[in-house]
Formats: structure tokens, sequence, C-alpha cells
């Protein structure tokens, strides 16, 4: 199946810098990811849909100019926590639909968990 | 809006005994629906998926949930659980244009007992 990979898998940043992202869909080409976080023993929620070529749709109540997302080519989305603190600390996820034999699923990355201090 | 229930937080099951985690949904349309396995500090990997046609479905890993439209539910099931299957399982339904929004439960964590 398809991979989805995302980097780092873990990163431990101090209060008020940016950490950024990376999602790259590494065998085949996604014109939309998405963007999920997930607090500890709890559910996704998502963020926002990355859109390759233009801006990201984002959720309900997300900061966009705290994420900020760029989606510059067909096989990577970033995500940039800017201005990181403590309560941003969480497990970052992306996913890609893959329309390769029609069926439009979705890969989800390993994961990122960012702590910050 | 669509939402997704997962009642039950923990569930602890022996080695070899069935499973049975539950699901159920809100949606006003005919739902797409997926149930997805977290390992610890992992992504998703996807179990299965309902989309129309036959209600029962099968999956990876020995897995199947069956769709009940009257119940709103889409459980899934394995009769045989193997200590590897302890993890976290998230049900979801898709929303949006081409359903490229997942709605997540809050997940069941299962735990194996020898």
């Amino acid at each position: 199946g398809a991979v989805v990979s995302q980097h780092p898998s873990r990163v431990i940043c101090k209060s008020g810098t940016s950490v950024k992202i990376e999602c790259r869909s590494l065998d085949f080409q996604a014109t939309t990811m998405f963007w999920y976080r997930q607090f500890p023993k709890q559910s996704l929620m998502l963020m926002a849909t990355s859109n390759e070529g233009s801006k990201a749709t984002y959720e309900q109540g997300v900061e966009k100019d705290k994420f900020l997302i760029n989606h510059a080519s067909l096989t990577l989305s970033t995500l940039t926590v800017t201005s990181a603190h403590p309560e941003d600390s969480s497990f970052y996820i992306c996913s890609a639909r893959w329309t390769g034999g029609g069926t439009g699923e979705l890969f989800f990355g390993e994961g990122s968990r960012l702590t910050v201090l | 809006a669509q939402s997704v229930t997962q009642p039950d937080i923990h569930i602890t099951v022996s080695e070899g005994a069935s499973l049975e985690l539950r699901c159920n949904y809100s949606y006003g349309a005919t739902p797409y629906l997926f149930w997805y396995v977290q390992s610890p500090g992992q992504g998703l990997q996807l179990l299965l998926k309902y989309f129309s046609g036959d209600t029962l479905v099968q999956g990876i890993k020995g897995f199947e949930a069956e769709f009940k439209r009257s119940q709103s539910s889409f459980n899934l099931r394995k009769p045989s659980v193997h200590w590897s299957d302890a993890a976290e399982y998230f049900c979801a339904v898709g929303a949006g244009t081409g359903f490229q929004k997942l709605v997540f439960g809050t997940g069941t964590r299962l735990l194996v007992s020898p």
C-alpha cells in the first residue's frame, strides 16, 4: 500500500520557538493532505486540510497563524507550530489520500510527538 | 453534524477469546465507516471500511465489522484475539465532500490478558 512518512518523529523545543513537521507521501502524489492533533489518551481532531498550491482550510477553533501549513508540492506538506508553548505539546498526525486503485483510502503517517518545555 | 461514539474506553480480553468493540455513529446520509488501529506512539492503520453493499465487512488481521443501519452501529469483531492485538482502536465516519474528512470516536483501548 501507499506510504506516508512524517519527520521528525519526536521533537523537543523551548517555549517561544517554532517547529516544522514534514509529511511526505513517498510513493504517490497527494493533492490533499490532512493534519490531525491527538492529545494523550484522546481521539484525533482534524486541524486543517492542506491543499497543494493553495491555502489550507482550517477547522473551527484552530489558529491559522499559529499552525502554518504549506503544501508546496504533490508529495510534501509541512506544519509549522509558531511560537510554541507547552500547551501545544501533542501528537501530530498527517494523512494523505491515495487515489490509486479507486479506493480513495487515507494513509496516515507515523505521527510526530512535540514536547514544548 | 457527524459524530462517532465508542462507549467503551477500555476492554480487557483473554488471549484466544472473542472480541467486540462497539461503535455508534450519527450521520444524516449513508455513512462511510472505518476502523483504524493505533499501536503506542504510532500512526493509524486501516483495518477495514464500509462504503456500501454487503453489511458484513472483512478486514485485515482477522477483523470484521457489521454495519447495522437500524442501530446506527458499526461494531468491530474478532473471533480469537492474539496478544499482538493490544492497541487503541478508533472508529471513524467519513464526512465532507468525498468523505475526505474523518470524524473519529474517542477510541477503545484493548488489553489482552494471558
